[in-house]
């Protein structure tokens, strides 16, 4: 079944405490994405990946990292978490052609809190 | 930079149509999306338009583009409990996203 996969899916932590949240998918998409979504704000884009070992950032990228070295994850690293970064992130993929035909898929979302 | 605008909420009473509009200020994108996320759930992709088109149909959804004024609609017929989401509009060209619209159906 073609899927994106994020995990954990819920992950409460504190404040400094380096955390990792991992994104695959199956379909061989080259293009992949994170995004967060908060209340009145809609869904905001983090970092993207256009291909392995591309990355590049979105609108929102202060305090995350994000690494491709494999087309079918694309992990999103917080190395020193903070409240504001309480949110409902989304992995997304595509297959990225360049016409703007790209529909993409989403992960099911990771729910996170930090204390 | 690339905008797109929605109304933060619409509420419509079940079995009347819903109609979620969206504006949006790009005009190179080449498709223009609306994705549906209900409550505790993920995005999932609806419905999409090419913006070579004025109207695409699909059962009971009916998205019209006037490529114009940069102005898409969704317009949902004979509305349903089932139909109450969060609905984003999404253009390609930076693949931006609306705020989403709340769907609000009344018994």
């Amino acid at each position: 079944e073609a899927q994106v996969t994020q995990n954990p899916r819920y992950l409460i932590t504190v404040t400094g405490k380096k955390l990792t949240v991992t994104c695959s998918q199956n379909m061989n998409h080259e293009y992949m994405s994170w995004y967060r979504q908060d209340p009145g704000l809609g869904l905001r884009q983090i970092y993207y990946s256009m291909n392995v070992e591309v990355t590049d950032k979105g609108d929102v990228p202060e305090g995350y990292k994000v690494s491709r070295k494999e087309k079918r994850n694309f992990p999103l690293i917080l190395e020193s978490p903070s409240p504001n970064q309480t949110s409902l992130y989304f992995c997304a993929s595509s297959p990225y052609t360049g016409t703007g035909t790209d529909t993409q898929y989403f992960g099911p979302g990771t729910r996170l809190t930090v204390l | 930079g690339e905008d797109v605008e929605q109304s933060l909420f619409l509420s419509v009473r079940e079995g009347d149509s819903s109609v979620i509009n969206c504006t949006y200020t790009d005009s190179s994108s080449t498709y223009l999306y609306w994705y549906k996320q209900e409550p505790g759930a993920g995005l999932q992709l609806l419905t999409y338009i090419f913006s070579n088109m004025d109207m695409k149909q699909d059962q009971r959804l009916t998205v019209l583009l006037n490529k114009k004024d940069k102005h898409l609609s969704l317009r949902i017929a004979d509305t349903q409990t089932g139909d109450s989401a969060i609905y984003f509009c999404a253009e390609t060209s930076g693949i931006t996203f609306g705020k989403g619209t709340h769907l609000i159906i009344q018994p």
